[in-house]
């Protein structure tokens, strides 16, 4: 059902920068600026974690960043370290007909 | 600090309705600006929103959902409901209830979840 595409996984070595994409079309990402990203670990819940493109809710450390460009939205996370090996999510709002769109999630993997 | 709390059975027969609500604490459910959610998540798989109730009043539904989903408000218990009626075993997920930011349109709150099983 997802209109948005992730890529299925990313991994990188601790200390490196990783990008995980999410193309969706212009009914949503390309749109509005409108896109939140994700981060889940097993078994818990979702936590937000970059809103409206590129802003960081209070707490969410700065080595999450994110931009759009056209139809792709990108999280970026620097200086990888462990505790980020989880899986993330960008969703965005869609004028189809949904509040929130997700995409299918990026597992990653810290090497 | 707001806390979300799912509750509801854990079993659902098939073709059954589902029934799930979500206590809000910490904060007020008529709380101007915000949106109350459910999305759920298939065992190792991704997220799905399901519905959201507006401040407003107005209820979002995933057009896919649309016609077996209803989703509420008991202001009187800060509480959000949700109801999927006719569930099959793809309906078997856990269950989340989020806050939505109007402005933003991002979940900024959820809950722990709740894994509901469908079966016969």
């Amino acid at each position: 059902q997802s209109g948005l595409t992730q890529p299925a996984s990313v991994s990188g070595s601790p200390g490196q920068s990783i990008t995980i994409s999410c193309t969706g079309s212009t009914s949503d990402v390309a749109g509005y600026n409108y896109v939140s990203w994700y981060q889940q670990h097993p078994g818990k819940a979702p936590k937000l974690i970059i809103y409206e493109v590129s802003n960081r809710p209070s707490g969410v450390s700065t080595r999450f960043s994110g931009y759009k460009s056209g139809t792709t939205a990108y999280l970026t996370i620097s200086g990888l370290q462990a505790e980020d090996e989880a899986d993330y999510y960008c969703s965005s709002y869609s004028s189809a007909g949904a509040l929130y769109v997700f995409g299918p999630g990026t597992q990653v993997t810290v090497l | 600090q707001l806390q979300l709390q799912e509750s509801g059975p854990g079993l659902v027969k098939t073709s059954e309705t589902l029934s799930l609500h979500c206590t809000v604490s910490g904060g007020s459910i008529t709380k101007t600006g915000y949106y109350w959610g459910w999305i759920r998540q298939p065992p190792g798989k991704g997220l799905e929103w399901i519905g959201s109730f507006s401040y407003t009043g107005t209820t979002y539904y995933n057009p896919s959902l649309k016609s077996r989903v209803t989703v509420s408000v008991d202001t009187s218990k800060n509480q959000l409901s949700l109801k999927l009626s006719s569930v099959t075993a793809a309906d078997t997920s856990v269950y989340y209830c989020a806050r939505g930011a109007g402005s933003s349109v991002s979940l900024d709150s959820w809950g722990q979840g709740t894994l509901v099983t469908v079966s016969s």
